[in-house]
């Protein structure tokens, strides 16, 4: 079966750097996504990453180990509009094409 | 504009009633979905539909049934059969190329209520 984890949640301070842990235990891997979700919003794509190693795009990093089974968001200089839910998914292929497998999501709490 | 709408954003329905949701994208896009989001929890996948006139049950597609009779529309209807339908409804599409992983890009969702 799939199985993903990440920390249910999390607080930060606004200006901080914070990092949230996705693990993974899935049979067939291609690729794992991070999406960002406002409350009560549609999740908004962050990030891909599909070899090892760290991906950067602005205040937002994402890192993946595929040995480990392990994948991480940083994000840097927290502002109050980072407050959101952040959601791990992992991408498993078969016979009919690309499917997503998402994680319960680390829901963040940016403080003054 | 391109993208995906779902509407109405907000739905109430009395237990024991079908209802179906809407969701339109112009993005040109062959596949898309449809996920089901608990207070609190990740997406779970309904349904999914890879090219018109073909769609695939997703982990918890009981009570649920969908038709994709046109490349921009896949509509989810939620039958009296669903246990639980009280839920955030999301639907997603992406370019669908088999061969690689694709992108996928949700619509605003659908928050249905049955009372």
């Amino acid at each position: 079966g799939q199985n993903i984890d990440q920390p249910t949640e999390m607080t930060a301070t606004e200006g901080a750097i914070v990092q949230i842990n996705c693990t993974y235990q899935t049979s067939g891997f291609n690729g794992l996504f991070w999406y960002q979700q406002h409350a009560g919003e549609a999740p908004t794509f962050l990030s891909y990453n599909v070899l090892d190693g760290l991906e950067e795009k602005g205040r937002f990093s994402s890192f993946l180990s595929r040995s480990k089974g392990y994948s991480y968001l940083l994000l840097k200089e927290l502002q109050m509009k980072d407050s959101a839910s952040y959601l791990c998914a992992v991408s498993l292929y078969n016979n009919a094409g690309n499917m997503l497998t998402f994680g319960g999501g680390t829901r963040l709490m940016v403080k003054p | 504009d391109g993208g995906i709408t779902q509407s109405p954003k907000y739905l109430f329905r009395k237990e024991g009633q079908n209802v179906t949701l809407s969701c339109e994208q112009n993005l040109n896009h062959d596949a898309m979905y449809w996920y089901r989001q608990d207070p609190g929890q990740g997406l779970r996948l309904i349904y999914y539909s890879q090219i018109v006139n073909d769609f695939q049950k997703g982990d918890i597609a009981e009570g649920y049934s969908v038709s994709r009779e046109k490349k921009e529309s896949f509509p989810l209807t939620v039958t009296s059969a669903q246990k639980n339908p009280t839920a955030f409804y999301l639907c997603a599409s992406s370019p669908g190329t088999v061969l690689r992983t694709d992108t996928q890009y949700f619509g605003p969702g659908t928050r249905l209520t049955v009372l």
